[in-house]
């Protein structure tokens, strides 16, 4: 199966700092790569939709302005949580469709975000 | 919009018992994915089913979405403690390239 890549895979930042997430798909290109988020002991909730060469869509309740998003090329998506403080800690984890066949989605390995 | 709801929340088996993992959906779905997950950690893929009626096995794991595409089951036969972690139903909200609604997951514990 096709292969999606995230890094970094851990990180930790103090309150008020921004990080970058990457993900990238290794073996085929993306138009559009989805980022999810995990709370603890919760499930993958959709944040925001990242499409190439346009502006990303939004869940309700995302803000475009914290979680920003930049789809520059055909296998590279990143996720800049800017400003971060400790509720943002959370797994963040992408996923992206071969757009072949069934449509399938591949999830990264996922980066789990810690803010002090 | 469309929900996913799994049961049970959580189940503890004896290693070597069988066990059913059920996902029911609100709508007809388009596609029903089966994932495993240990906390903190990513997703690993157990099997997709597209068809009403399909079946999927793979080593222990038989997965089955019913005819009317709205529930689909995850079978584990002779549990071990490998099979332990969160078994995630995920199905797409519309046919082609789009995002998948997650169920609340089912954690597994698989005790000697």
């Amino acid at each position: 199966g096709a292969v999606v890549s995230q890094h970094p895979s851990r990180v930790i930042c103090k309150s008020g700092t921004s990080v970058k997430i990457e993900c990238r798909s290794l073996d085929f290109q993306a138009t559009t790569m989805f980022w999810y988020r995990q709370f603890p002991k919760k499930s993958l909730m959709l944040m925001a939709t990242s499409n190439e060469g346009s502006k990303a869509t939004y869940e309700q309740g995302v803000e475009k302005d914290k979680f920003l998003i930049n789809h520059a090329s055909l296998t590279l998506s990143t996720l800049t949580v800017t400003s971060a403080h400790p509720e943002d800690s959370s797994f963040y984890i992408c996923s992206a469709s071969t757009q072949r066949g069934n449509n399938e989605q591949f999830f990264g390995p996922g980066t789990r975000l810690t803010v002090l | 919009s469309q929900e996913l709801e799994q049961s049970p929340q959580s189940l503890i088996v004896q290693e070597g018992k069988n066990l059913t993992i059920n996902c029911t959906s609100s709508k007809t779905l388009y596609g029903l994915y089966w994932y495993k997950q240990k906390y903190g950690e990513g997703l690993i893929f157990l099997m997709m089913l597209q068809k009403g009626g399909e079946e999927k096995s793979h080593e222990k794991i038989t997965a089955k979405l019913d005819e009317k595409k709205q529930q689909s089951s995850l079978h584990i036969t002779a549990s071990q403690p490998s099979h332990a972690g969160i078994y995630l139903c995920g199905a797409p909200l519309m046919s082609g390239n789009t995002p998948l609604v997650f169920g609340k997951g089912t954690r597994l514990s698989v005790i000697a």
